[in-house]
């Protein structure tokens, strides 16, 4: 079955520390990854994707992403980050059935970050 | 910068009662979702709607559940006799392909 597991629900830092968000999939179709963003009181906005090419994937606000399809991983990195990142995070996979797709989510990871 | 909106906010309903989500995809966009976040849990999907028919749906999304586009602009959600257990933050989202999905800012559902 197709499936989305984020290692850490928690995890809090103090600003210009390195944040790394380890996210793992399950799932042999071709895969097309997602990092979401929420922030407190906002939508689901989309940081960065995957669909092929170079696995290394920068994003918006200076997060980037590395496919490694070996270990099936897709984890999120930041070298410094900044109060304003404190969100919650969403690793996603999007499934194929037939010609159609959805996006299956891991749990969210909470990131809290301190001044 | 184009957005999909969602009405209402926040709707709080007593459980037996139906309730309607709005939401409006952006304009050009053809393929059309809804997912849903329990407290606490994870986004799960619950119904893809592409060409004014449902493409795909959930095993959550039984027959309490049907989803319409009445009128080429808006996209509801409606659940005809709410429980408990359907209090949960619901989002639409929308995408010109297949690929990227646009998600609105969610309704925030409370079954009392």
């Amino acid at each position: 079955a197709q499936s989305v597991s984020q290692h850490n629900h928690h995890v809090i830092l103090s600003e210009a520390a390195s944040l790394e968000l380890g996210c793992n999939y399950s799932y042999g179709g071709t895969v097309n990854l997602f990092w979401y963003v929420q922030y407190p009181g906002q939508h689901l906005q989309l940081l960065l994707k995957y669909f092929s090419g170079d696995p290394l994937v920068k994003g918006i606000k200076g997060f980037e992403a590395e496919f490694i399809k070996s270990k099936f991983s897709f984890n999120l990195r930041k070298p410094s980050v900044q109060w304003s990142d404190t969100a919650e995070y969403f690793c996603a996979v999007l499934v194929w059935d037939g010609g159609y797709n959805k996006l299956i989510f891991g749990a969210g990871t909470r990131l809290a970050v301190h001044p | 910068e184009p957005e999909v909106t969602q009405t209402p906010s926040h709707q709080v309903t007593q459980m037996g009662q139906e309730v309607i989500l709005r939401c409006v995809p952006i304009s050009n966009h053809l393929y059309f979702y809804w997912y849903r976040q329990i407290l606490g849990q994870k986004v799960e999907f619950l119904v893809s709607f592409y060409n004014n028919e449902i493409s795909e749906k959930s095993e959550i999304f039984d027959d309490q559940f049907s989803v319409e586009r009445p009128d080429g602009s808006n996209f509801t959600l409606k659940i005809r006799s709410t429980k408990l257990e359907d209090s949960a933050m619901y989002f639409c989202a929308s995408s010109w392909t297949t690929y990227e999905q646009y998600f609105g800012p969610g309704t925030r559902l409370t079954v009392t």
